[in-house]
């Protein structure tokens, strides 16, 4: 069974630009979050969507948005970036039936902004 | 607002050495939590908690979760250097079946050969 796939795995972007992370989660999951990763603060929520619908969010910006489709494959989306938009974007999915809190994690998209 | 804390931040230990991981949190609507183990990039799962003093256990690792206190810890005997990693605390937040996790920034673990 295939795990989370998140592409790109690095990209590089310059302050101003905007940058879109795509995440294909375990075929079966519909529920699918992003969570951001750096040095200072850990991971942190941004959002979760379940059905194509939004269903939980972090407190970031407006400038973080994301989307899901009717497969369940998600983007999101950072515009006017700034450098402190650097960091591991880790996506992750969960299946449905029993709760067992596991979030199975893509290996992520490593975001430079210069 | 919710909050995981864990302690120590970083450990070095020598190989065979038993270590013990802390996490704390003040959360609202408390559902369970998890540990994670971080080794490159993408997370994974060890265990999840949901009632207090009943203690998980696989291979070397163990963890219990004391709700009272709101504190759980994870114990590592015989380490070996693949234990090598962040290991993650997160606590997951029920509200009217949503989820998302709210993570601790991790302790680094670091096995000396």
């Amino acid at each position: 069974k295939a795990g989370v796939t998140q592409t790109p795995r690095y990209l590089i972007k310059t302050r101003g630009q905007q940058v879109t992370l795509s995440c294909s989660p375990i075929s079966g999951h519909r529920s699918v979050s992003w969570y951001q990763q750096t040095p200072g603060q850990g991971l942190q929520f941004l959002f979760e969507y379940f059905s194509e619908t939004q269903r939980n969010k972090g407190n970031f910006p407006g400038r973080f948005s994301g989307r899901q489709f009717s497969n369940s494959r998600s983007e999101m989306n950072v515009s006017t970036l700034e450098l402190g938009d650097s960091a591991l974007y880790l996506c992750a999915s969960s299946g449905q039936g029993l709760y067992t809190g596991e979030l199975f994690f893509g290996e992520g998209s490593r975001l430079t902004v210069l | 607002e919710d909050k995981v804390v864990q302690s120590p931040l970083s450990l070095v230990v020598h190989e065979g050495d038993t270590v013990t991981l802390n996490c704390s949190y003040e959360v609202t609507n408390f559902r369970s939590l998890l540990w994670y183990k971080q080794e490159k990039k993408a997370p994974t799962f060890l265990f999840m908690l949901t009632s207090s003093g009943i203690e998980k256990k696989s291979g070397r690792l163990s963890s219990i979760l004391d709700k009272k206190e709101l504190f759980s810890i994870l114990n590592i005997t015989a380490t070996q250097t693949g234990d090598s990693a962040v290991y993650l605390c997160a606590v997951d937040l029920h509200n009217f079946g949503n989820e998302k996790l709210t993570f601790g920034t991790g302790t680094r673990l670091t096995i000396i050969p």
